[in-house]
């Protein structure tokens, strides 16, 4: 299993650009998360999804958008990019654990963006 | 509104020199707390998920711990390795974790 991937590493946008942030799981996790981290503070949930076709808001939602189209995909679009969304990207998912009901949460390598 | 508070923000260790850090919480109803290590420009690695007071789960030199009011992730005879920041986060719903800022760890040889 490659588990949780993110793609781009890092990227720089101008103020008023446009991009999506790709996040891909390969565990069959229905629930997958976005969230991002800024210095010095803890992750911040942006939406969450619980399965293909569902997804919600988290508690910093504005500014972004998302789909969830299959299982596996849960890509992350910022539409006219701000300075205020400069941070550290990072997609999730959670395994339930059967039977034993035990949560184990896995995260992408993250995604460092810089809007200038 | 729930919170989580981690102290503290940042520990020195000797290898060797064995210690605690805390995660404190008040949530509206706790269904699990986590433990995570992220070292640097990575995305954070689960430890553990505690759900219920008096649990405790080892791996290697860490241990967590939980009681009604915090958590606390002992680190028995670190070794530089174990340098990284270790963040916790509590479960209050089927899909919502609250992170804290985390403590950052060093370990010197």
């Amino acid at each position: 299993n490659a588990g949780v991937t993110q793609t781009p590493k890092f990227r720089i946008l101008k103020i008023g650009q446009s991009m999506t942030l790709q996040c891909a799981q390969d565990m069959n996790h229905n629930y997958m998360y976005w969230y991002r981290q800024d210095p010095g503070m803890g992750l911040k949930l942006i939406y969450y999804s619980v399965g293909a076709g569902i997804t919600d808001k988290g508690e910093v939602p504005n500014g972004y958008n998302v789909s969830r189209s299959t299982t596996e995909d849960f890509p992350l679009r910022l539409e006219l990019a701000a300075p205020s969304q400069t941070s550290v990207y990072f997609c999730a998912s959670i395994d339930r654990g059967g039977l034993a009901g035990e949560e184990t949460q896995y995260f992408g390598p993250g995604t460092r963006l810089l809007v200038l | 509104e729930d919170q989580v508070t981690q102290s503290p923000e940042a520990l020195r260790l000797q290898e060797g020199e064995s210690s605690s850090l805390n995660c404190s919480y008040t949530v509206s109803g706790l269904r699990g707390l986590f433990w995570y290590r992220q070292d640097p420009g990575k995305g954070p690695e689960f430890l553990f998920t505690l759900y219920s007071a008096g649990e405790e789960k080892e791996k290697e030199r860490l241990k967590a711990t939980l009681t009604k009011k915090e958590s606390f992730l002992h680190i028995t005879a670190p070794k530089p390795e174990d340098s990284a920041t270790y963040l916790c986060a509590v479960q209050v719903n089927d899909y919502k974790l609250s992170f804290g800022a985390g403590t950052t760890v060093t370990v010197r040889a």
